[in-house]
Order: structure tokens, then C-alpha cells, then sequence
């Protein structure tokens, strides 16, 4: 059974730390690995992941891929209290659903003053 | 703006009401798909669309019906809600770059 598993549930830390968010997978066909960011409401899109050892910056996050070992992080470095948010990471695979993602428990990340 | 809106935001309703919650989307996206997130248990997918008419169950599917009449809408129908379905519901549409763009939720109570 495809599933994603997500570390820490929980982490709270102070403005200025550097952060690091733990996904691990297992899947039978993989497409792509997705992070996304939660505030209040709809998740945002953060970045898709799909080659091993490529990683990925936006501003202060980025994000790499290990397909040998099933298993991607986030960075976020000199954190600022508006990264406050659950962080989600999603499985796209191949499935019969053609599409369908597959979401870990998420991270909720508490960023303090 | 490329989007994909929901209808209502809020609702509280009354255990065996029927009711529709709606989703539309602008891109031209052909996959859609339903999620509810609870705490604890992250988010899980309800049903999902591959394309106009064509529509299958997802992880949680039990007490909920779908219907994709045209490529832009995707509506999600309670028959006859109960109070284990009060949850956070999302409903969202898959491009090719960018995975999934979700709407921005409708909180569900059923009393």
C-alpha cells in the first residue's frame, strides 16, 4: 500500500532557527513527490519533486529528492514567524488513478518571535 | 486568476439534509478530485474525475456522490449527511506542472 510518512507531527522553534522537515514514501509507481504549505485554509503549492538530488529553492525553502532511499526534506532557513503552517507532503504515482495524490499527516511547524 | 472555487465556505446542517457542495474550476483542468482533511488523519481523498462523465472512488467514498457533467465543475453530494462527515473539505484540479490547486475549503458541520 502506497503511503507517505511525515517527521516530526510537530515542531516549534524560535525566528532566525533553520528548520528541517523528514517525508519518507513507500509506492509502487512514483510520478512525483509534491510539498505544499497549509496557513488557515487551502493548501498552497510549495514544489514538485521528481529526479533524485535536484533540489529545489524558492527564497528560503528548498527541497531535495531521494529516490534510493524514499525520502525527501524541506529546508527553511532563518525562519520567519509567517512560516508558521502545516506542511504537507503528497505521493503522485501512477496508479489506477491516474493522478491521484496521496498525502502524509503533515508537519506543523510553530514559529515563535 | 486561475482558480478553483468552492461553495459555501461555511455549512451547518441538520443530519439526513440533503445537500451539494459546489467546485469550479477555470483551467481547463481535466482531473479534479475531493478531499477531507480531519485532525490526526491529514487529508483523503473522496472521489476524484479523470474527465467529463468518467468519475471513480477514492480512499473514503462511503456516503458521498459525485457527478462531472462538464469539465469545469465537479460537485460533491451529501444524500443523506450524518455527523461523521463533519469535517474540512477540499476540492481541487490537477495540471501538468504544477500538481494539484485546491479550493479554499468548505467547513462542514452536521448536527
Amino acid at each position: 500500500e502506497d503511503k507517505v510518512v511525515q517527521s516530526p507531527l510537530s515542531l516549534v522553534v524560535h525566528e532566525g532557527d533553520t528548520v528541517t522537515l523528514n517525508c519518507s514514501y513507500e509506492v509502487t509507481n512514483f510520478r512525483s513527490l509534491l510539498w505544499y504549505k497549509q496557513e488557515k485554509k487551502a493548501p498552497t503549492f510549495l514544489f514538485m519533486l521528481t529526479s533524485s538530488g535536484i533540489e529545489k529553492k524558492s527564497g528560503r525553502l528548498s527541497s531535495i529528492l531521494d529516490k534510493k532511499e524514499l525520502f525527501s526534506i524541506l529546508n527553511i532557513t532563518a525562519t520567519q514567524t509567517g512560516d508558521s503552517a502545516i506542511y504537507l507532503c503528497a505521493l503522485l504515482n501512477y496508479g489506477g488513478s491516474q493522478g491521484n495524490l496521496i498525502f502524509g499527516k503533515g508537519t506543523k511547524l510553530s514559529v515563535k518571535p | 486568476e486561475a482558480q478553483v472555487t468552492q461553495n459555501p465556505r461555511y455549512l451547518i446542517t441538520v443530519t439526513g439534509k440533503k445537500l451539494t457542495v459546489t467546485c469550479s474550476q477555470n483551467m481547463n483542468h481535466e482531473y479534479m478530485s475531493w478531499y477531507r482533511q480531519d485532525p490526526g488523519l491529514g487529508l483523503r481523498q473522496i472521489y476524484y474525475s479523470m474527465n467529463v462523465e468518467v468519475t471513480d472512488k477514492g480512499d473514503v467514498p462511503e456516503g458521498y456522490k459525485v457527478s462531472r457533467k462538464e469539465k469545469r465543475n465537479f460537485p460533491l453530494i451529501l444524500e443523506s449527511p450524518s455527523p461523521n462527515q463533519t469535517s474540512l473539505y477540499f476540492c481541487a484540479s490537477r495540471g501538468q506542472a504544477y500538481g494539484y490547486t485546491f479550493g479554499s475549503g468548505t467547513r462542514l458541520t452536521v448536527v
